[in-house]
């Protein structure tokens, strides 16, 4: 069971605006900032957003993240098919000394 | 533009030592504010933090793995790697090496990862 908690599955139609949320605690999302990772299928993660909301260049602003408290979400506007794909939040986490990262949310653009 | 790339067995037998290089180009091991990390995914399973090393060569551990890893540079020769030794079946999985960024935010222990390496799978099985 993950430290941070993710729905596993969440979808939407091409054009819809989706979110997916991160629960943490105290010790991670409570204290530090939120990374999002991007897998799409049979490859490696890809940085999505950084430090809550910041990100990098040449990912879409359809992609934008927010954090409250000890959660976060990671929202996409204007879905399209090929936002199809797992997507990862992670923090720091005082508990672990290290990293701790979401089960992951598969997103499938019905 | 920084590239990572993973070499190493795909198939270790239990109770071996996996080994696993990462080799960076387009930017130094050695200058720069980074980590240079190995995180893991088993099939059809999440990410998993497994260690990293400063440009200054200090270490850090996941604690439920720490007693087996050990991460190690050879800025000469732009890699990092990873040993895990008294590996079972629960170890198989890709193996990935990434660059971790530090938070522009201070006291922001969350660093980010990018860019990553494009995965090894590492089997663990006689």
């Amino acid at each position: 069971q993950s430290v941070l908690t993710q729905p596993p599955s969440a979808s939407g139609t091409p054009g819809q605006r989706v979110t997916i949320p991160c629960s943490g605690s105290s010790p991670n999302i409570g204290s530090y900032s939120v990374n999002w990772y991007q897998q799409l299928p049979g490859t490696a993660p890809k940085l999505l957003i950084y430090t809550n909301n910041r990100r990098p260049s040449g990912v879409p602003d359809r992609f934008s993240g927010s954090k409250s408290d000890t959660s976060a979400s990671l929202a996409i506007s204007g879905l399209q098919s090929e936002d199809e794909a797992d997507y990862y939040c992670a923090a720091w986490d005082d508990s672990l000394n290290g990293p701790v990262f979401g089960g992951g949310t598969k997103l499938t653009v019905l | 533009q920084v590239q990572l790339q993973e070499s190493g067995p795909g198939l270790v037998k239990p109770s071996q030592t996996l080994s696993l290089t990462c080799t960076v180009s387009g930017a130094s091991i050695s200058s720069g504010a980074y980590y240079w990390s190995w995180i893991r995914q088993p099939a059809g399973k999440g990410l998993e933090w497994i260690g990293r090393i400063y440009t200054s060569g200090s270490t850090n551990y996941n604690p439920s793995l720490k007693s087996r890893v050990t991460v190690s540079v050879d800025a000469s020769k732009s890699q990092f790697s990873l040993k895990l030794t008294s590996v079972t079946a629960a170890d198989t999985a890709v193996y990935y090496c990434a660059r971790e960024s530090e938070s522009p935010h201070l006291f922001d222990n969350s660093g980010y990862y990018a860019p990553w390496g494009q995965g090894t799978l590492v089997t663990v099985s006689s």
